[in-house]
């Protein structure tokens, strides 16, 4: 298979807590997209990378998230001193450049105690 | 900032029945994404429209770019309990960076 994957597919941790999660794109495809998603809702963007820059960030990641792409490839995003509205599926998607269809992977699920 | 509204929020149909459900935006959009979500997944993508008053099928999926460009429809026909789940339209920033994605049509099918 070798569409986006993403780990861990879930993971709860304590307020508080610092947590990392993974995202492999596609291998060909050199933007990569994070979003997050709360129950009922549509997919919100967060940032995106294009190879290993990161161009541009939403309002919505506050400076408790970082995310990198050190090498073009695969991507983390990272969430420092969790609280309980960070509770989100975080989806990580892919696309070449310029081109507008991106696709998603599984999404890693938050839950925040 | 755009905004996409869908329509219905959610429907509960007979299995064979055929689903219509639409989105509106208050901007113009290039491109219409329509992706499928299933529970505890990431979304897929189902029918991509390029080009106002576009037409296209995948499947038993049809979709329509609509011709002001600030609407989109998806028409499922004859309905199977595996269609079940949210169906999203989403559209592209005029950077083409970012999707913007409506809330979503929750679709329940009784077999």
């Amino acid at each position: 298979d070798t569409g986006v994957s993403q780990n861990p597919r879930h993971k709860i941790t304590k307020r508080g807590q610092n947590v990392t999660f993974r995202c492999d794109p596609i291998s060909e495809h050199n933007r990569l997209y994070w979003y997050r998603q709360t129950l009922g809702q549509g997919p919100e963007f967060l940032t995106y990378f294009q190879n290993e820059a990161q161009l541009e960030k939403s309002r919505l990641l506050s400076d408790r998230f970082s995310a990198e792409r050190p090498k073009g490839s695969f991507s983390t995003l990272e969430i420092q001193r969790t609280e309980q509205g960070d509770s989100a599926m975080y989806l990580c998607a892919s696309s070449w450049a310029g081109a507008e269809t991106q696709y998603f992977g599984p999404g890693t699920r938050l839950l925040v105690l | 900032g755009q905004q996409l509204n869908q329509s219905p929020q959610s429907m509960f149909i007979q299995e064979g029945e055929d689903v219509s459900m639409n989105c509106t935006s208050s901007s113009i959009f290039n491109t219409w994404l329509w992706y499928k979500q299933d529970p505890g997944e990431g979304p897929v993508l189902l029918i991509a429209l390029y080009k106002a008053g576009e037409l296209t099928s995948n499947g038993r999926l049809t979709a329509q770019f609509g011709i002001t460009r600030k609407d989109s429809f998806l028409n499922i026909s004859a309905s199977i309990p595996s269609d079940v789940g949210i169906y999203f339209c989403a559209g592209p920033s005029n950077a083409g960076n970012m999707l913007t994605f409506g809330g979503g049509t929750r679709l329940m099918v009784k077999p």
